[in-house]
């Protein structure tokens, strides 16, 4: 079945680098994506990653697929405390639209 | 341009009662679904729209349920005999309905309260 697992909690000294885990069970994934939830804010898409890449870069945003693992990682460098949020993990599998959200990830960002 | 807007914004009502929420998508976008996202979890997905049709409706947990887009833009999700269980932020997003990435873009949700 389908199952996306995160860890919950993340804590990060500013200016230091964040990556946030997350592993999945479905083989059929074709796209994952990483979205932020701000308080009060919607959900946010910050990047995504197709599934035959291994990895996807985009400013301070590193994204890294291990397929055979089944496992996806998000790595924030130079975290600042407006990265603070919770992120979460979400895939896409096969011909369907809809996506499987894992728990999300609480980043706080300490001066 | 405007993003996706949802009304209301909160919405308190008593157990047994019916309620509706809208969502307004982002213009052109003929994809729509509504998720749900409980205190400490993730979204929930509940159905997907393609134009004016309910193209995935699996994730609706019962028949108290029902979401209808009748001229392809504004969606309405209904649910009947409201429970204290359905208490959650509703989400509704849009997207272009193409094939590839095809992103989903995220309204600010309706906070829905069942006393």
């Amino acid at each position: 079945g389908e199952d996306v697992e995160q860890s919950l909690f993340l804590s990060v000294r500013e200016g230091d680098s964040s990556v946030i885990n997350c592993t999945y069970t479905d083989s059929s994934s074709t796209y994952l994506y990483w979205y932020k939830q701000e308080p009060g804010a919607g959900l946010q898409l910050l990047t995504y990653i197709f599934s035959n890449m291994d990895m996807k870069q985009d400013q301070r945003l590193t994204v890294l697929l291990n397929k055979k693992d089944k496992h996806l990682s998000l790595r924030i460098a130079d975290t600042q405390t407006g990265d603070s949020a919770i992120y979460f993990c979400a895939e896409r599998t096969g011909n369907n639209r809809k996506l499987i959200w894992g728990l999300g990830t609480s980043l706080a960002v300490n001066p | 341009g405007a993003g996706v807007s949802q009304t209301p914004s909160n919405k308190v009502t008593e157990k047994g009662k019916y309620v509706e929420l809208r969502c307004d998508p982002i213009s052109g976008h003929t994809a729509l679904y509504w998720y749900r996202q409980s205190l400490g979890q993730g979204p929930e997905f509940l159905i997907y729209f393609q134009g004016t049709g309910a193209a995935d409706d699996s994730g609706l947990p019962n028949d108290r349920f029902f979401a209808v887009r009748p001229e392809g833009s504004v969606s309405t999700l209904k649910i009947q005999r409201t429970e204290r269980g359905d208490s959650a932020v509703y989400l509704c997003a849009s997207s272009l309905g193409a094939s590839g990435v095809d992103t989903q873009y995220f309204g600010p949700g309706t906070r829905l309260t069942v006393l």
